[in-house]
This record gives C-alpha cells, structure tokens and sequence, in this order.
C-alpha cells in the first residue's frame, strides 16, 4: 500500500470547517483512500472512503485531486467532539491485503 | 443496528497468566481483525479471519498468541504466559470481507499485565 503524509496536528475553530490534508504521491490506480479517526480511549471510527471521485457522506467530505497525489477530508461544521487523531489510509482491496496500516495521522484539536 | 462488541472491556493481570479476549462481530459480516495498540503507538495487525479460517497470522508476534473463531462469528484471542510487554489496547474489528472491506472497530479490551 502507497505512504500516506499527514501534518501531525491543526487546529480549527468550532463551527468552522475542518480541511484535513493528506498527501499520497505513490498511490496506484486500484488503491483507494480511506479515513479513519480516533478519539481517545477509543476504537478507531471509519469516516469516508473514495477512489477517485470526491465522496460525501453524513460524517464529511473527501475531495481526491485529479492525479489522486492528495485528498482533503473536510468535517463542514466542527464540533469539539471532533476532536480526535484522523489517519488517512491508502490501500488496495485484494485478496491477501485485508490488514489496514496506520501512520500517526493528525491530530485535530477543535477549539471552542 | 450493533456494532462490534469486545469484553472485557479491561483487564488487569499478572505477569504469567493466561487471559482470553472476546470478540463480537456485526451480525453478517464474515471477515474479522485483531490488531492491538500500545500506548502511544499505532495499531499494529495481528491475524485476520475469513469464516472461521486465518489465511493471515503474519502479525502475532509469538506463539503466546493463538486466536480462533467459531460459528464465523465470535472470536477469542488467548494470551498465554502473559509478559509486561502484552500491556496494550486490543483491537477487534469485522467487516464484509472482500470486495467490500470497509472494517468496523470495536471499543478495545484494555490489557494491563502487572
């Protein structure tokens, strides 16, 4: 599975909208992006995933740039229980290739 | 509908016992995941089951650590001879198995080994 960047921690103001970057300069054409969060003390939390189209669902957005070198996770309206680590997670569905790999994400602090 | 379900939910030991770890999975869902996580640290896989066969034990990292999975649902990870080192979050999660392998994380079973 390609490397994945993320910057270790932002900040984002409540009520804002949260931008997560996530560099993925590698990334082959059967991979797919996944996102994850964790908060603390907690399972991860599976939040979106894409190919290569931009996704949306009732937890956020992920916009994947054309040459799908980045994708941005945006939480629209952040809430402090948005605080949590997010991880980006790039990988291919195959057989033979079920385990997920975490980096050390980011770590987004909502402030109220 | 339920999600994955783990219990204990913590679990303090001493050094040299053995511990068992369960493991309920979404009702459906045919594949399932341990990983465990210490302090600190990112989750690192440990096995993964499809049905009741574990095509991948690539991650448990001795032969202390043994997991099985009955009925393709329940699963039991077993410590045995528990070390300080085992300390950490474990992590079960389950998901629809190829092609669609979105996983779904249960709370954790906090391990603590004195």
């Amino acid at each position: 599975d390609a490397k994945t960047t993320q910057p270790p921690s932002m900040d984002c103001a409540e009520g804002r909208a949260a931008n997560l970057p996530c560099n993925h300069s590698t990334i082959s054409g059967n991979e797919y992006v996944y996102w994850y969060r964790q908060i603390h003390s907690q399972g991860p939390q599976y939040i979106i995933h894409g190919l290569k189209n931009n996704e949306t669902n009732e937890m956020a957005s992920l916009i994947i740039t054309e040459d799908r070198k980045s994708s941005t996770l945006i939480l629209p309206h952040a809430t402090l229980r948005d605080t949590a680590v997010y991880y980006c997670i790039v990988r291919a569905l195959a057989f033979g290739n079920e385990k997920l790999t975490f980096g050390t994400g980011t770590r987004l602090t909502i402030i109220p | 509908g339920a999600g994955v379900s783990q219990s204990p939910s913590n679990k303090v030991t001493e050094k040299g016992k053995d511990v068992e770890l369960r493991c309920d999975p979404i009702s459906g869902h045919t594949a399932l995941y341990w990983y465990r996580q210490s302090l600190g640290q990112g989750l690192e896989f440990l096995i993964y089951f499809q049905g009741n066969s574990a095509p991948d034990k690539s991650g448990l990292p001795s032969d202390r650590f043994s997991a099985e999975r009955t009925g393709g649902s329940v699963s039991t990870l077993t410590i045995q001879r528990t070390q300080q080192e085992d300390s950490a979050v474990y992590l079960c999660a389950s998901s629809l198995g190829y092609p669609r392998e979105t996983q779904y994380f249960g709370p954790g079973t906090r391990l603590l080994v004195l």
